[in-house]
């Protein structure tokens, strides 16, 4: 099936360092949304952005919708443990039945 | 209740057996996915309803895969005569009708030994 490409694949950081990861598609989406995931656990929606160009926070966390809605980013300040994880982007189609994930990005802080 | 439910959470299997993977989604929710997740990798799609209707099953792997959501809520996943490359997490999603945020479930771990 169709995947987004993400990068990094993983990131090893020190406690406190701002991270950045990012999405590319060859596809233009309507809606991008990033997901944590925990081992053992579901995705958990982190962020939802619905207009390219849209910048929204939540907490540490800060994703923008690309003007060409085919990228997204999405940063995290001032690291801590709990964001430990794996982070996923996913891409909604204007048809709201396609909805595509990214290969992930694996990131470890250390302490 | 205010999440997706899946179960059971853990499956463990014996070649060639078949399962059946159950998915509760948030209530009210029109829409409803079912993914598949292998490890180290990102949520693959296998399926997609909207109410009963079984609009999209173009991912799904093969004809031992089967979905179905008879009374628009409930939806159950059947893997028959399952296989060793079957062994993943299968996830259920749900969203409203917009479909502009879509919510999961922790998942069903399937292991085929």
């Amino acid at each position: 099936g169709q995947q987004l490409n993400q990068s990094p694949q993983s990131m090893f950081i020190q406690e406190g360092e701002d991270v950045s990861m990012n999405c590319t598609s060859s596809s233009i989406f309507n809606t991008w949304l990033w997901y944590k995931q925990d081992p053992g656990e579901g995705p958990v929606l982190l962020i939802a952005l619905y207009k390219a160009g849209e910048l929204t926070s939540n907490g540490r966390l800060t994703a923008q919708f690309g003007i060409t809605r085919k990228d997204s980013f999405l940063n995290i300040s001032a690291s801590i443990p709990s964001d430990v994880g794996i982070y996923f982007c996913a891409g909604i189609s204007n048809t709201g039945n396609q909805f595509y994930f990214g290969t992930g990005t694996s990131l470890t802080v250390i302490p | 209740g205010a999440g997706v439910s899946q179960s059971p959470r853990y499956k463990v299997a014996k070649r060639g057996q078949d399962v059946a993977l159950r998915c509760d989604p948030i209530s009210g929710h029109v829409s409803l996915f079912w993914y598949q997740q292998a490890l180290g990798q990102g949520p693959e799609f296998l399926t997609y309803f909207q109410n009963e209707a079984q609009l999209d099953k173009s991912g799904l792997p093969s004809d031992r895969f089967f979905a179905e959501r008879p009374e628009g809520s409930v939806s159950t996943l059947k893997i028959q005569r399952t296989q060793q490359e079957d062994s993943a997490v299968y996830l259920c999603a749900s969203s409203t009708t917009s479909g502009n945020t879509i919510y999961f479930g922790e998942g069903s771990w399937l292991t085929v030994v």
